[in-house]
C-alpha cells in the first residue's frame, strides 16, 4: 500500500548546527507534501508546505526540498536551538483534491545537545 | 495557540462509559476532521466533515460516533470502548477541503480506555 515514512527514528544534533530530516513516500501521485513539528504534550504545528511543481522552498530558518525522480522530502533547519526539541513528521496528500485528509509518517525525534 | 481547542485534555473512561470529546475552532474554517494518534503509529485519519456533512469515514468503527452541529464544532462520542482505543485524539480543521489546505491542529485529547 501506499506510504510516507521516515529513514531515522533519532536524530541528535549539536546547538547552533544545522539539521537535516529525511523522508520517503511512495504514492507517485500525491502532489502536495508538508512537515508538522510536535512537542511533548502538544498537537502538531504547521512549519512549511511544498507542491510538487517545486523542488525547493525556504521559511524563517528552515527549508523543505523535493526530489521527486527518488520520491524523497527533507526538512533542513538553519543554526538549531533547544526550542527545535520535538518530533518532525512529514505528510503527504493526494492529488485527488477530495475529501482526503493526511497521511504521515511515523516521525523523527530532534534531540538538540548544548 | 493554533485557534484549535479541544476538552477534555485528558480523560480516563471504562469499556461501559459513554463520553465525548469536544472540538472548537475559531479561525472561520469550513473542514473539520478527527484524528487517532496511537503510540509508535502514525496518524490515523478518522472523519472528514466539510460544512457540516460528513464526507470520509476511514472505516472507524461504530463505537465512535462524530457529530458536527455547525462549521466551528466536532464532536467525538464514544461508549464501550476498548483498551486498544487509548490514544491521543486530535482534531483539526482547514479553510477548505482540497490540495495545499493547511491543516490546524489542536493540542488533542489524552484517552486511557480501563
Amino acid at each position: 500500500g501506499e506510504s510516507v515514512g521516515l529513514h531515522l527514528p533519532t536524530l541528535s544534533v549539536q546547538e547552533g548546527d544545522n539539521s537535516i530530516i529525511n523522508c520517503a513516500y511512495s504514492n507517485s501521485a500525491s502532489d502536495y507534501f508538508i512537515w508538522y513539528k510536535q512537542e511533548s504534550g502538544k498537537g502538531p504545528q504547521f512549519i512549511i508546505d511544498i507542491r510538487s511543481n517545486m523542488d525547493k522552498r525556504q521559511g524563517q530558518r528552515v527549508t523543505v526540498l523535493l526530489n521527486k525522480t527518488v520520491k524523497h522530502l527533507s526538512l533542513q533547519i538553519a543554526a538549531t536551538q533547544p526550542g527545535d526539541s520535538a518530533v518532525y513528521f512529514c505528510a503527504e496528500r493526494g492529488s485527488g483534491g477530495g475529501a482526503d485528509g493526511l497521511t504521515f509518517g511515523k516521525g523523527t525525534h530532534l534531540i538538540i545537545q548544548p | 495557540e493554533t485557534g484549535v481547542t479541544q476538552t477534555p485534555r485528558h480523560l480516563v473512561m471504562g469499556m461501559t462509559n459513554k463520553k465525548s470529546l469536544k472540538c472548537e475552532q475559531h479561525l472561520g474554517h469550513n473542514a473539520m476532521y478527527w484524528y487517532k494518534q496511537s503510540a509508535k503509529k502514525p496518524l490515523e485519519l478518522m472523519f472528514v466533515y466539510n460544512f457540516k456533512e460528513q464526507t470520509e469515514n476511514n472505516s472507524v468503527p461504530s463505537r465512535f460516533s462524530p457529530e458536527c452541529p455547525n462549521s466551528s464544532h466536532l464532536f467525538l462520542h464514544l461508549h464501550t470502548l476498548q483498551p486498544e482505543d487509548s490514544a491521543l485524539y486530535l482534531c483539526a480543521s482547514s479553510q477548505h477541503l482540497g490540495v495545499g489546505e493547511t491543516q490546524y491542529f489542536g493540542p488533542g485529547t489524552r484517552l486511557l480506555v480501563l
